[in-house]
């Protein structure tokens, strides 16, 4: 099925771990995104590529570096894990400067102890 | 202050009722109105969208929209169990890139 791919779906860091985060999209999204949510927090942006070759900064981005690799691939790297990005991490994707159709993942659980 | 507003709930209701979700924002900027559910351990998906103000009906589903407010509601009429879900209301204007902005989300539950 066409959509945003994540991987991993759970992971367990000990604090001070590093990790990447991988996001694929099949429908020749232009914009991609990286979401975190907590409880009660709705879902806040860390980073963004509005299209190839171009990364900004989100709400929240302290803590996270991105790549976009290519087209299809935005990826996540947490360089050392603290128990605060705790979360959940959702990828999403977008035509460039459509206002509404994201597409999501289904999201990675990361659990930092 | 958060820039959108919602209600977490948990707000559970029989089978059959209706459901009256809502959000409050402070951003005027804000052009388009978009409606998420999220099933346990899934991502949001898209289930309503309104540009500036007005109501949208799509089955079951109502969204409104009162700029002058700064309030969007929305209304699911003869609830079913499978409407089951965290809602999210989100937001974006042109002026900030489209980024959306998320409310916290309203977890509902349909009695049988």
């Amino acid at each position: 099925n066409a959509g945003v791919t994540q991987t991993p779906k759970f992971q367990v860091l000990k604090t001070g771990q590093s990790m990447t985060l991988q996001c694929a999209q099949d429908m020749n999204h232009n914009s991609m995104y990286w979401y975190r949510q907590d409880p009660g927090m709705g879902l806040r942006l860390i980073y963004y590529s509005a299209s190839e070759g171009t990364t900004d900064k989100g709400e929240v981005p302290n803590g996270y570096n991105v790549s976009r690799l290519n087209k299809r691939e935005f990826s996540l790297r947490l360089e050392s894990a603290a128990p605060s990005q705790t979360s959940v991490y959702f990828c999403a994707s977008v035509e460039r400067g459509a206002n509404y159709g994201y597409t999501f993942g289904s999201g990675t659980r990361l659990t930092v102890v | 202050q958060k820039e959108v507003e919602q209600d977490p709930g948990p707000l559970s209701v029989p089978e059959g009722a209706i459901v009256s979700l809502n959000c409050t924002y402070s951003n005027s900027a804000f052009q388009y109105f978009m409606w998420y559910r999220q099933y346990s351990r899934k991502g949001p998906e898209l289930l309503m969208y309104t540009y500036s103000s007005g109501n949208k009906e799509d089955g079951r589903f109502t969204a409104q929209v009162d700029k002058s407010s700064k309030y969007i509601s929305l209304f699911i009429r003869d609830s079913q169990p499978s409407d089951s879900a965290t809602y999210l209301c989100a937001m974006s204007a042109e002026a900030a890139g489209n980024k959306l902005t998320f409310g916290g989300g309203t977890r509902v539950l349909v009695k049988p």
